[in-house]
């Protein structure tokens, strides 16, 4: 069964450009979240999708967003980026139910570095 | 205000030895309670996990240990092995649609 996949691993992007995220959940899975860790700080969770929909919402400010799509992909962005975004931008999935025992799955991340 | 806490940064164990991880939390609505691993690079991979109705569960060389009354939880290693020095989050949530809560993760280094 694959993982949840993270694309791109790595980028580099300029203080005030826009960034899109993009992340494939395990198979069968329809909810889809995504984590802001940097260092010295604990994941931070940004927003979580459940079947197209935003279900939970993390204190983030506007300019990170998120959608889900029909097969459950998911994208966030983030938009005039600043210098303390720099960040591993992490993404879970898990089937999305009602039990709390759900467990949620990790992509590898993305790295994301702001100049 | 963190609703949970891993107030160790880090820990140094012997090989062979016992590591205990330690988590702390305030919402007393959490009943599910999971820890994950990361190396340096990757995404936290999954670990073991406890619901609030048990106060132990094993796996293999792990086991977590959950005291409700105490809001805290512990994940004890034993044998530790040179492969378990990661980064150790703890986690809770109150519902299977809520987030999960993160502590802010203990360094485990495991000397040889």
């Amino acid at each position: 069964k694959a993982g949840v996949t993270q694309t791109p691993r790595y980028l580099i992007k300029t203080r005030g450009q826009q960034v899109t995220l993009s992340c494939s959940p395990i198979s069968g899975h329809r909810s889809v979240s995504w984590y802001q860790q940097t260092p010295g700080q604990g994941l931070q969770f940004l927003f979580e999708y459940f079947s197209e929909t935003q279900r939970n919402k993390g204190n983030f400010p506007g300019r990170f967003s998120g959608r889900q799509f029909s097969n459950s992909r998911s994208e966030m962005n983030v938009s005039t980026l600043e210098l303390g975004d720099s960040a591993l931008y992490l993404c879970a999935s898990s089937p999305g139910g009602v039990t709390p025992g759900n467990t949620i799955y990790f992509g590898e991340g993305s790295w994301l570095t702001v100049v | 205000d963190q609703q949970v806490k891993q107030n160790s940064p880090s820990l140094s164990v012997q090989e062979g030895r016992i590591s205990i991880l330690n988590c702390d939390y305030t919402n007393s609505m959490f009943d599910y309670f999971l820890w994950y691993k990361k190396y340096p690079a990757e995404g936290p991979t999954f670990l073991i996990s406890i619901s609030s109705i048990k106060d132990k569960n094993e796996d293999g060389r792990f086991t977590v240990f959950l005291n409700k009354s105490a809001k805290h939880l512990s994940l004890h290693i034993v044998p530790s092995q040179p492969g378990d020095s990661a980064v150790y989050f703890c986690a809770a949530r109150y519902s299977g649609n809520t987030p999960l809560v993160f502590g802010k993760g203990t360094r485990l280094s495991v000397i040889a």
